[in-house]
């Protein structure tokens, strides 16, 4: 059963530093990876999709890139600013005994401090 | 614009009642999904559909029913066999369910809790 894996659990950085999130899953046979940020009591924001042909994507101060055969993903903010404070959700696309579904991480909580 | 809707925001559920909750997109979206929420538990998947008028079980359907008449809306029903179901819920949908495996976009969810 594929298993993703998010570390840290939480982190709390001052603003302005960089900083990176990992994802890790067991099973490279996935279709793409797409990072969420959840705010409290909300739904889900999409950020990034990457495609299983796909290294890296970027959207603004945000880069995710993608080794399929290490079953590594990570998310890098650059400039963290109190606004990035969120849970971020790392989900693999793929096709279990449940069908083609996203396969979730538990999340990191980031905090960025003034 | 388009999205997802759900609804209720909130609901409030009595033992041995079934509720239902609403999911609405106007995406054209083929796939729909119904994740549930715990605390320090991520999101599991309920139940999904690909095509109007056909759905399959998720990782923890048992006690939970869905329907799929039209493509805009996948209702979840919360039956009393479900014994723990205060949790916050969440639809989803996508361009499609096969392994083309376009991005995914989720509504803002409905929290339900047994009182």
């Amino acid at each position: 059963k594929q298993e993703v894996t998010q570390i840290p659990a939480a982190l709390s950085v001052p603003e302005g530093e960089n900083l990176v999130l990992n994802c890790s899953f067991t099973d490279s046979a996935i279709y793409n990876l797409q990072w969420f940020r959840q705010d409290p009591g909300k739904g889900l924001t999409s950020l990034l999709l990457i495609q299983s042909s796909q290294r890296e994507q970027t959207s603004g101060r945000l880069n995710a890139s993608l080794d399929k055969s290490s079953g590594r993903s990570t998310l890098y903010i650059a400039a963290s600013q109190p606004g990035d404070s969120a849970t971020y959700l790392c989900a693999v696309f793929i096709n279990s005994n449940s069908g083609y579904a996203l396969n979730f991480g538990k999340g990191t909580s980031l905090l960025v401090t003034p | 614009d388009g999205g997802i809707t759900q609804s209720p925001k909130y609901l409030f559920r009595k033992e041995g009642q079934n509720v239902t909750l609403s999911c609405e997109q106007n995406l054209n979206h083929d796939a729909m999904y119904w994740y549930r929420q715990d605390p320090g538990q991520g999101l599991r998947l309920i139940y999904y559909s690909q095509i109007v008028n056909d759905f399959q079980k998720g990782d923890i359907a048992e006690g939970y029913s869905v329907s799929r008449e039209k493509k805009e809306s996948f209702p979840l029903t919360v039956t009393s066999a479900q014994k723990n179901p205060t949790a916050f819920y969440l639809c989803a949908s996508s361009a499609t369910g096969t392994s083309t495996g376009g991005g995914y976009t989720f509504g803002s969810g409905t929290r339900l809790t047994v009182v």
